[in-house]
């Protein structure tokens, strides 16, 4: 079965400094990996996605993620962080046909000026 | 591109009447869409699969007569939630699958709130 594990519901930075969102994975076979991201009253909006190429991906407005099979994680991390990047953030794993889209529990940013 | 639409955005009724939610996809066909629901503070939960031509396929769980799923055309599914009660109160989320792009990413529509008095 596929599940994902945000591990911290809310995450607090100052402007400018790193961002580091935790996700652990389980999947029975090699998994599809994405992050999206929803602002207020926004819709869903992918920021990445890992489907068994590069394990360092990269995804809009500077942020990265890098699939590790050993340790199970797809953490998304971000140089500096903006004002903008306050949201809530979604680790999901897909079933092989894409299909089934399984989401963590969310993270919320939290970006103090 | 690939933008999906909901409507409305946000709806009040009273118990025991039946609301209707619509999503489109605006510039991209869609042989699947997916329903989701997101409760406070908690994940989006997959509730069916929704596919233009044929029966939705439900998950475990989810009552198929309370939620009544239409797929009449590429580009359109309907959500109908029957005899609503206020434990339906929730927001609703929309995906679709882009046809030409069949096992990718699935895109999202901006979702409605639901509130049942």
């Amino acid at each position: 079965a596929q599940s994902v594990t945000q591990l911290d519901s809310h995450v607090s930075v100052s402007e400018g400094t790193p961002v580091l969102l935790r996700c652990n994975y389980s999947s029975s076979y090699s998994p599809s990996l994405f992050w999206y991201v929803q602002h207020p009253n926004k819709g869903l909006q992918l920021l990445l996605k890992y489907t068994s190429a590069a394990t360092l991906v990269k995804g809009i407005n500077g942020f990265e993620a890098e699939f590790k099979k050993s340790e199970t994680s797809f953490h998304l991390t971000k140089p500096s962080a903006h004002m903008s990047d306050a949201a809530e953030y979604f680790c999901v794993v897909s079933d092989r046909n894409f299909n089934k889209f399984y989401f963590g529990s969310g993270t919320k940013l939290n970006v103090k000026p | 591109g690939a933008v999906v639409s909901q409507h409305p955005s946000r709806v009040i009724c009273k118990s025991g009447t039946s609301v209707k939610i619509e999503c489109r996809s605006l510039d991209f066909q869609a042989t699947t869409m997916f329903w989701y629901r997101q409760f406070p503070k908690k994940s989006l939960m997959l509730m069916a699969t929704s596919n233009e031509g044929s029966k939705a396929t439900y998950e475990q769980g989810v009552e198929k007569d309370k939620f009544l799923i239409n797929h009449a055309s590429l580009t359109l599914s309907t959500l109908t939630v029957t005899s609503a009660h206020p434990e339906d109160s929730s927001f609703y989320i929309c995906s679709a699958r882009d046809n030409r792009v069949p096992y990718n990413e699935q895109f999202f529509g901006p979702g409605t709130r639901l509130t049942v008095l």
